[in-house]
């Protein structure tokens, strides 16, 4: 069975620094890695997908990244600011299934 | 604008009542799913769909949890009879497969926030 974990639970950092948050999964037949973001009351919003075929996406400040053999994904966010300030949820799919496993996110805080 | 659509938005009933939650996927996507999440457990799978046809429901208590796909612009999921421990706030997704792929992108709507007292 598929686990994901992120690392930092939280991250609170000023305003215009670069941050790089963590996600690791168990299973390397991840096939579908995505990122999220949550804000407080709200749904997801889809940042970035990632095949199994690649190894990085990227949009606008945002870049992600998968190493399959490592089991790792990082999302690199450049010039971070406070409307970044959410919680990012890493969740992969694999293993025959297409169901996504999520990890518990990062609660990331932008200080003006 | 696509998006994934849910009703309600929010869902106060008392232990014992049914509950019924509403989705309406992204016009021409093919594979609508339902994730809960609780403070305690994150988001997790209940259930998806392919073409309308149940794929997964093993997330699910299967005693009082039902989840359809009337059609393909309508999946429903229903708690009967309903207890506290139900409370979350029920997800909806929907994406699109193309010919083998497995890889595609979900789109979540909004969510039911369900509160049992």
């Amino acid at each position: 069975k598929q686990e994901v974990t992120q690392i930092p639970a939280a991250l609170s950092v000023p305003e215009g620094e670069n941050l790089v948050l963590n996600c690791s999964f168990t299973d390397s037949a991840i096939y579908n890695l995505q990122w999220f973001r949550q804000d407080p009351g709200k749904g997801l919003t889809s940042l970035l997908l990632i095949q199994s075929s690649q190894r990085e996406q990227t949009s606008g400040r945002l870049n992600a990244s998968l190493d399959k053999s490592s089991g790792r994904s990082t999302l690199y966010i450049a010039a971070s600011q406070p409307g970044d300030s959410a919680t990012y949820l890493c969740a992969g799919a694999g293993g025959g299934a297409d169901g996504l496993t999520f990890g518990k996110g990062t609660h990331l805080i932008i200080q003006p | 604008d696509a998006r994934v659509t849910q009703t309600p938005r929010h869902k106060v009933t008392e232990m014992g009542q049914e509950v019924t939650m509403r989705c309406q996927p992204i016009l021409g996507h093919n594979t609508v799913f339902w994730y809960r999440q609780t403070m305690m457990q994150g988001l997790e799978l209940l259930a998806y769909f392919r073409n309308r046809a149940p794929l997964d429901d093993s997330g699910m208590p299967k005693d009082r949890f039902s989840a359809e796909m009337p059609d393909a612009t309508l999946a429903t999921l229903k708690i009967q009879p309903s207890e506290p421990r139900d409370s979350a706030v029920y997800f909806c997704a929907s994406g699109l497969v193309v010919g083998d792929t497995d890889r595609y992108e979900q789109f979540f709507g909004p969510g039911t926030r369900l509160t049992v007292l």
